[in-house]
């Protein structure tokens, strides 16, 4: 199966810093690699499709991009709601896997 | 707005069973394949079964085939898994989740039902 490694494991930053996570896949995943938000006690919630797409009513701070097996999301300016875990996922190949999530966490 | 809402989940001791039911509302339910992804406490996620819309074509992550069966009832707009054998490494809540197959993700979760396998 793919395995997505998403780094860092936690990252500690000030609101209204920029953050930038990164998920590297064991093999190609073309453009099909999507970002997740969960909070505590919380659903996920899509943000990104297909490396860089921002799902319905997702604010502009949000950025994904790359492509093949390194991807990245960026948030431009943290807002205090943006503190929350973050999971990358691929359906290129099967089965559908996910990263081990990166923890955003308020310096 | 689309909302998925699950239940079911409770104790059960190792080697059970249970039956885990997703209500869907807002939603052209038949027209959409689904799937249930776990998250054991305090881990990832892990995607564990999947349905087509009609609920002729299923699959199924290693680690439960042969002992969970996902299905579904259109006219009840209501997604199932039926959990057996059940192991402590089931433990999780598990979310249903609609699939978008044109950009290969999960667009759509439930709250999420807690189940627990312990004696």
């Amino acid at each position: 199966e793919t395995v997505l490694t998403q780094s860092p494991a936690t990252l500690s930053l000030s609101p209204g810093e920029r953050a930038t996570l990164s998920c590297r896949a064991s093999q190609t995943v073309g453009s099909y690699l999507a970002w997740y938000q969960q909070k505590p006690g919380q659903a996920p919630r899509l943000l990104i499709s297909v490396a860089s797409n921002r799902a319905t009513g997702i604010p502009a701070r949000f950025a994904g991009s790359g492509s093949g097996t390194d991807f990245t999301l960026t948030i431009s300016s943290l807002e205090p709601e943006d503190f929350a875990v973050y999971f990358c996922q691929q359906r290129t190949n099967w089965p559908p896997t996910f990263g081990q999530g990166t923890r955003l966490e308020i310096k | 707005e689309v909302q998925l809402l699950e239940s079911g989940g409770g104790l059960v001791q190792p080697g059970g069973s249970l039956k885990l039911s997703c209500a869907a509302s807002a939603l052209s339910f038949n027209t959409y394949a689904m799937s249930w992804v776990r998250q054991a406490p305090g881990r990832g996620l892990e995607w564990v079964a999947g349905l087509s819309p009609a609920g002729g074509t299923t699959y199924y992550a290693d680690s439960v085939k042969g002992r969970f069966t996902i299905s579904r009832d259109n006219s009840k707009n209501t997604l199932y898994l039926q959990m057996s054998s059940l192991r402590a490494e089931d433990t999780a809540i598990y979310f249903c989740a609609k699939d978008d197959p044109s950009e290969g993700t999960f667009d759509y979760w439930g709250q999420g039902t807690l189940v627990t396998v312990s004696s």
